[in-house]
């Protein structure tokens, strides 16, 4: 599997700001899904992107599947202290079981 | 309650010594995997098995064996020939392959 771009890799944000990062890729992917993983616990699954151009929100945050299939991007829109954490991306090729992981952004909220 | 659970949360391994990681999983989902992660890294595939009976070596699987005897069981063993054990393991699990995969929290093996 190939290793996915996702930017930025941290960022330090005060609470109410809202939040951008995005994940590319060198191929086309089926299926885009965005994780959070809280110190010493499996991701959780935030928002499943099935569609190019899909844009999908689960609450303040929203996430969309880019056009060309080799991008998403994830919006979280005024921050609190909870949403401190690493966000993942991962895609998913015609393989239809391997996901393919971002190196995740650390994010850091003060209040 | 429905879930995933790895055991045990903290390992330690002797050198040249096997060790097995347990996944269980009352989901009912057919499809199983194992991931390694290192600090400051994505997930690596170890392996995956999309039924009973039946595995497939992912990208790192070279060091690591697994059997899939029973639909919610996915052990993982970490054998002397993986020199570099030390990671957070994670078991995760879907419905089917091409259906999102939910996580288990993780067991951290570490070298003595």
């Amino acid at each position: 599997g190939q290793q996915l771009n996702q930017s930025p890799q941290s960022m330090f944000i005060q609470e109410g700001e809202d939040v951008s990062m995005n994940c590319t890729s060198s191929s086309i992917f089926n299926t885009w899904l965005w994780y959070k993983q809280d110190p010493g616990e499996g991701p959780v699954l935030l928002i499943a992107l099935y569609k190019a151009g899909e844009l999908t929100s689960n609450g303040r945050l929203t996430a969309q599947f880019g056009i060309t299939r080799k991008d998403s991007f994830l919006n979280i829109s005024a921050s609190i202290p909870s949403d401190v954490g690493i966000y993942f991306c991962a895609g998913q090729g015609d393989s239809g079981y391997a996901l393919n992981f971002g190196k995740g952004t650390s994010l850091l909220v003060t209040p | 309650d429905g879930g995933i659970t790895q055991s045990p949360k903290y390992l330690f391994r002797k050198e040249g010594q096997n060790v097995t990681l347990s996944c269980e999983q009352n989901l009912n989902h057919d499809a199983m995997y194992w991931y390694r992660q290192d600090p400051g890294q994505g997930l690596r595939l170890i392996y995956y098995s999309q039924i009973v009976n039946d595995f497939q070596k992912g990208d790192i699987a070279e060091g690591y064996s697994v059997s899939r005897e029973k639909k919610e069981s996915f052990p993982l063993t970490v054998t002397s020939a993986q020199k570099n054990p030390t990671a957070f393991y994670l078991c995760a699990s879907s419905i089917q392959g091409s259906q999102p995969q939910h996580f288990g929290d993780g067991t951290r093996l570490s070298i003595l």
